[in-house]
């Protein structure tokens, strides 16, 4: 079974503050995503890479960036939190980058930040 | 980029046949449908994908009409353990999953 784990389930930060999220993947695959998911927004797509320090924008990248230097791992930034990126942060991972691949998801991260 | 269009909630009863419909209305040639299923305190996973007609396996059914324009997912005597938000995808082949959108999703709530 594929496996995506976050460093966090629960977050807690105050405004100002860099925030580092960490998603790890264990099979292998080359794409990785993070989301983040509000009440009535849905699934909104923040960063994707398709490659080890490759990536590219999604939906929502404002205030946000992204790092991924080995595979199984793929890190979101705030670099200066602030209490509108209050969410639940989802990680996903797909073996391959096309839109009909399956996304594998982490349990999420709630961050709040005061 | 195809957009997806779902109800934001629906209720039912343990047993009974719940559809959910998605609407997508542009979407392209190569684009499949895939939803995923959501249950509270965890991440999305995925529950069937489909292109057009029928498509069934042990969890679901997808039903893809011949306009391709709408898409019905199908759970036959629903428990309530199927209480989820379930999202409704279209992406293809040929483009980046990163240009897929998840939509809004809908909320089921099944009950006793």
């Amino acid at each position: 079974d594929v496996k995506v784990t976050q460093s966090s389930r629960y977050l807690v930060k105050r405004t100002g503050e860099k925030v580092f999220l960490e998603c790890v993947q264990d099979m292998d695959h080359e794409n990785m995503f993070w989301y983040r998911q509000d009440p009535g927004l849905g699934l909104r797509l923040i960063y994707f890479s398709y490659d080890v320090k490759m990536k590219e924008k999604g939906d929502i990248p404002e205030g946000y960036s992204v790092s991924r230097e080995k595979k199984e791992r793929f890190s979101l930034i705030l670099e200066s939190a602030s209490t509108n990126q209050t969410s639940m942060y989802l990680c996903a991972s797909s073996l391959g980058g096309q839109g009909t691949d399956t996304q594998y998801f982490g349990p999420g991260t709630r961050l709040t930040v005061l | 980029l195809a957009k997806t269009t779902q109800p934001i909630s629906m209720d039912s009863y343990e047993g009974q046949e719940v559809n959910i419909t998605c609407s997508h209305n542009n979407i392209a040639t190569n684009d499949y449908i895939t939803w995923y299923q959501q249950f509270p305190s965890q991440g999305p996973r995925f529950i069937i994908q489909g292109y057009k007609t029928k498509v069934t396996n042990e969890v679901a059914s997808l039903f893809i009409p011949a306009d391709r324009k709408s898409s019905t997912l199908s759970l036959p005597r629903v428990s309530l353990s199927d209480t989820a938000v379930y999202y409704c995808l279209v992406g293809d082949r040929g483009t980046n999953a990163g240009k897929s959108t998840f939509g809004d999703g809908t909320t089921l709530t099944v009950k006793p």
